[in-house]
């Protein structure tokens, strides 16, 4: 079946460090991806999102591009801030179905 | 846009009671969704709806488990006996129908869930 994998965290970053959390997925269809955030004892919010290869999803400073030949979708962000601190989930799918997710990555940020 | 309202956010009861949590999805989306998150087992899909109809409840653990959705603003989610395993943050989210924002999914705040 279908399935998203993400790297395990968590990670430690110093504040202004460069992020990058690998997220691969597998799909029979052609789906969306999407990277949403959960900041602590709040629900996901969706962080960004793209519907089609090559195309690439931005917000707040983060940046993931679709690579369909690679099913990747990887998050990047140049320069983090303690405010990041969260948990990250990458997640795949289709219209009408239900979303994929990965068991999502902590990243905690010092100053 | 009140969001995805989940109510109650936090419940504490004892092994074998009922236990109901509600949630009202966003006016005007039309698919809702079901999810439990502990930290053994990350976030997990346990039931989602199209248009009240229940689509796959495939992650429903148990015959414990049931949820309902009379009305395209009302879901439940009951578990009956609780068991202390049950114990996790359960969350509903809505989304868009087909055509709009390709399966953008809104999130309440989430229960808090503590079986004793």
């Amino acid at each position: 079946g279908d399935s998203v994998t993400q790297m395990e965290g968590p990670v430690t970053l110093s504040e202004e460090a460069c992020l990058t959390i690998n997220c691969t997925y597998t799909a029979t269809g052609y789906p969306s991806l999407f990277w949403y955030v959960q900041y602590p004892g709040e629900g996901l919010q969706l962080l960004l999102k793209a519907t089609k290869a090559d195309d690439k999803g931005s917000n707040k400073g983060f940046e993931a591009t679709y690579r369909k030949e690679t099913t990747s979708f990887h998050l990047e962000k140049g320069s983090v801030q303690v405010s990041d601190s969260a948990v990250y989930f990458c997640a795949a799918g289709e219209a009408g179905t239900a979303l994929i997710f990965g068991k999502g990555t902590t990243l905690s940020v010092s100053s | 846009d009140a969001g995805v309202i989940q109510s109650p956010r936090h419940e504490v009861t004892e092994m074998g009671q009922e236990v109901t949590l509600r949630c009202k999805p966003i006016s005007g989306h039309n698919s809702l969704f079901w999810y439990r998150q502990t930290m053994m087992r990350g976030l997990e899909l346990l039931i989602y709806f199209n248009n009240n109809v229940p689509i796959d409840d495939s992650g429903m653990p148990e015959d414990r488990f049931s949820a309902k959705m009379p009305n395209a603003s009302f879901s439940t989610l009951k578990i009956q006996p609780s068991e202390p395993r049950d114990s996790a943050v359960y969350f509903c989210a809505s989304s868009r129908p087909e055509g709009g924002s390709y399966n953008e999914q809104f999130f309440g705040p989430g229960t808090r869930l503590t079986v004793l």
